[in-house]
């Protein structure tokens, strides 16, 4: 009953510090994503990935990298964190990228001091 | 760009009464669909309902209902005989040619 899973939960970083994101889903699903959740923004897509292989950019891209390592893991790394990347992020994932429900990881809350 | 607008940052409703949330969207894409998420305290995103823009009928799941206007571009969100449970915050969000976007959200609290 896991669906999409995300690791850490819970993180502190100091500016500069680089960390990685990790995302797995077991759904068989072709279409993965990473949100960022900020207070009164809603969710805002960072990148995305259509299936395997590739991936493109959402909405608020810069500071981010991502890497669809296979069809289950997409992974979101911040290379020198900034206060601004303070937020909770969200992995989630879809049968394809467009019009299919989107299903989300609990979220990962990042502070950066 | 698609655009999502939730004009109600936070409502009120009496526990067992019908509360609607509002949704307008703005595109050009003739097909497309629309969605509601609902967040607890507990931070995770749960999804509530679909409508695709070519459905017939309004889409319903339990105590939840869509009032789709296509001509007027709205897709508000119905909750029926609401519950304390209910209390969270709910994201309207659009698919069209790119995946989904998401409105601000609405915090519904319901009171006792």
């Amino acid at each position: 009953n896991a669906g999409v899973t995300q690791t850490p939960k819970f993180q502190v970083l100091k500016t500069g510090q680089s960390m990685t994101l990790q995302c797995a889903q077991d759904m068989n699903h072709n279409s993965m994503y990473w949100y960022r959740q900020d207070p009164g923004m809603g969710l805002r897509l960072i990148y995305y990935s259509a299936s395997e292989g590739t991936t493109d950019k959402g909405e608020v891209p810069n500071g981010y990298n991502v890497s669809r390592l296979n069809k289950r893991e997409f992974s979101l790394r911040l290379e020198s964190a900034a206060p601004s990347q303070t937020s909770v992020y969200f992995c989630a994932s879809s049968r394809g990228p467009r019009g299919n429900t989107i299903y989300f990881g609990e979220g990962s809350w990042l502070t950066v001091v | 760009a698609q655009k999502i607008t939730q004009t109600q940052p936070g409502m009120f409703v009496q526990e067992k009464e019908a509360v609607t949330l509002d949704c307008t969207y703005d595109t050009s894409d003739p097909s497309y669909g629309l969605f509601w998420y609902k967040q607890p305290s507990s931070g995770e995103m749960i999804f509530l309902i679909y409508q695709g823009s070519y459905d017939q009928q309004n889409a319903t799941e339990g105590r939840y209902s869509l009032n789709f206007q296509k001509a007027r571009k709205s897709a508000n969100l119905v909750i029926s005989a609401s519950q304390l449970g209910d209390s969270a915050m709910y994201f309207c969000a659009f698919t069209g040619n790119t995946p989904l976007v998401f409105g601000k959200g609405t915090r519904l609290s319901v009171i006792a």
